[in-house]
């Protein structure tokens, strides 16, 4: 079975700290994992893949098979760092079902 | 193109009633989601679709739900005889790769 689990609901950080959003997941197979972000009034929109590797606004996130973890980081939040954050699990590929966590909702303190 | 539509943004309908829900997918999207979202919580994947064909569809989807996209285009989520438990956000995505593009959702309000 598919699960992710972000354990936080709500993560305030001052602006210029650091962030880190945590998720955890649970899949039998080579797993494809997403992060997600909704601004408020928008849609909800990928923000990065683990297999890119990419810093996409400065956020980071490494695939930790040993401890099936995704983390979202960032070195210094900023203001429009505050938003809603889901982690999403693919199966290989990401072509089949995609199942999110509950999400943690980012508030960046000026 | 816009992106992702659906249509319509908001119902509210009574206990017992059916409701229709629809979604344009960006026009060359070969697959389709459904979710739904209720507050506190993330999507809950209900079914996909790939072109016209359905994949894969929740096991926690009562026999009440049903979604259709006859001509690998837009799709339809049905649910017939709406319970107050079927109150939530209603969720469409489409995607040629493995980015989701997401629509702005359909909010079922059930009295």
């Amino acid at each position: 079975a598919q699960r992710v689990t972000q354990p936080e609901k709500l993560l305030s950080v001052f602006k210029g700290a650091p962030v880190e959003l945590k998720c955890n997941y649970s899949y039998s197979g080579s797993p494809e994992l997403f992060w997600y972000v909704q601004y408020s009034r928008q849609r909800l929109q990928l923000l990065l893949r683990h297999i890119s590797r990419e810093s996409i606004k400065g956020f980071t996130a490494d695939l930790n098979k040993g401890e099936t973890s995704f983390h979202l980081k960032k070195p210094f939040a900023q203001e429009e760092d505050s938003a809603m954050y889901y982690c999403a699990l693919g199966g290989s590929g990401g072509y089949q079902k995609v199942t999110f966590g509950t999400g943690t909702k980012l508030q960046v303190i000026p | 193109d816009t992106g992702v539509s659906q249509d319509p943004r908001h119902k509210i309908t009574k206990r017992g009633q059916n409701v229709t829900f629809r979604c344009d997918p960006i026009s060359e999207h070969n697959r389709l989601y459904w979710y739904r979202q209720t507050l506190g919580q993330g999507p809950e994947f209900l079914t996909y679709f790939q072109n016209e064909a359905q994949l894969e569809k929740s096991r926690l989807l009562s026999d009440r739900f049903s979604a259709e996209r006859p001509k690998g285009s837009f799709s339809t989520l049905e649910i017939q005889r709406t319970e107050q438990g079927d109150s939530a956000m209603y969720l469409c995505a489409s995607t040629l790769g493995y980015e989701q593009y997401f629509g702005p959702g359909t909010r079922l309000t059930v009295t």
